[in-house]
C-alpha cells in the first residue's frame, strides 16, 4: 500500500543551523507529495507542496523537491530560527479509483531549534 | 483562504459518557470531510472519510458504532465519540478538501476520566 517514511526525531538544531529532515514515499500511481507543520497545541497547517516530479514547493525559507528517481521529498531550510520548533508531517495524496484522494502521512519528525 | 472551525478545542469527560466534535468550513463548501486521531508522538490516523448527505466510509479498524459520523450539510460534519472510555482520550483533527488543497481544523483534545 501506500506510505510515508520519515527521519526520525526529535532533531535538534542551533539558531542560523542547516535542515535537512528526510522523506522517502512508496506509491502505485502518481502522487502529490506536501510537508504539514503542527505547532504545539494546534492542528495541521500546509507548509508546501509539490504536484509532479522536479517540482520544487517552497514557504517560508522552507524548500523541498519532488524526486521521481529516488522516491524522495525532502524538507530543508538554509538558517532555522527558533520559532520553527514544531512537528512536520510529510504527507501524500492520490487519487482514489472512485474519485476524491486521501492523505497519507509519515509519523512526523520533532524539530527543537535552540538558542 | 478556505478555514476549518473546530470545536470544542478540549474537552474532558466522565468515562461512559458521549462527546460530539464540531467541524465547520467557514468560507467553503465542503461536500467531504476527514476525521484523523493522533496518539502522542504518532501520526494522523485516517479514521472515517464524511461524505455530505451519505454515509461515512470508515477505515479498517475503527468502530463506526462508537465513532458516530453526520455530515448532515455542506458546512458541518460532526463526530461523536459514544460511550468514551479512557483509552479514546486523544487528540482529534477534522480536514476539509478545499479548492486548493486540504485545510485542517485546530483539533480537539479529548480527554477521559
Amino acid at each position: 500500500g501506500d506510505s510515508v517514511t520519515q527521519m526520525e526525531g526529535p532533531v535538534t538544531l542551533s539558531e542560523e543551523a542547516c535542515l535537512t529532515i528526510n522523506c522517502t514515499y512508496t506509491a502505485t500511481g502518481y502522487p502529490s507529495l506536501f510537508w504539514y507543520v503542527q505547532y504545539p497545541g494546534e492542528g495541521l497547517q500546509l507548509l508546501l507542496k509539490a504536484t509532479k516530479a522536479d517540482d520544487k514547493g517552497s514557504n517560508k525559507g522552507f524548500e523541498a523537491t519532488y524526486r521521481k528517481e529516488t522516491t524522495s521529498f525532502h524538507l530543508e531550510k538554509g538558517s532555522v530560527q527558533v520559532s520553527d520548533s514544531a512537528v512536520y508531517f510529510c504527507a501524500l495524496a492520490l487519487i482514489l479509483t472512485g474519485g476524491g484522494n486521501k492523505l497519507t502521512f509519515g509519523t512526523g519528525t520533532q524539530l527543537k531549534v535552540e538558542l | 483562504g478556505a478555514v476549518v472551525s473546530q470545536h470544542p478545542s478540549w474537552v474532558i469527560c466522565k468515562s461512559g459518557t458521549s462527546v460530539k466534535i464540531e467541524c465547520r468550513s467557514l468560507d467553503f463548501q465542503a461536500t467531504t470531510m476527514f476525521w484523523y486521531r493522533q496518539f502522542p508522538k504518532q501520526s494522523l490516523m485516517l479514521m472515517a472519510t464524511s461524505n455530505e448527505g451519505s454515509k461515512a466510509t470508515y477505515e479498517q479498524g475503527v468502530e463506526k458504532d462508537k465513532f458516530l459520523i453526520n455530515h448532515a450539510s455542506l458546512t458541518l460534519s460532526t463526530l461523536t465519540v459514544t460511550s468514551a472510555h479512557p483509552e479514546d482520550s486523544s487528540f482529534y483533527i477534522c480536514s476539509a478538501q478545499a479548492q486548493y488543497g486540504y485545510t485542517f481544523g485546530s483539533g480537539t483534545r479529548l480527554t477521559v476520566v
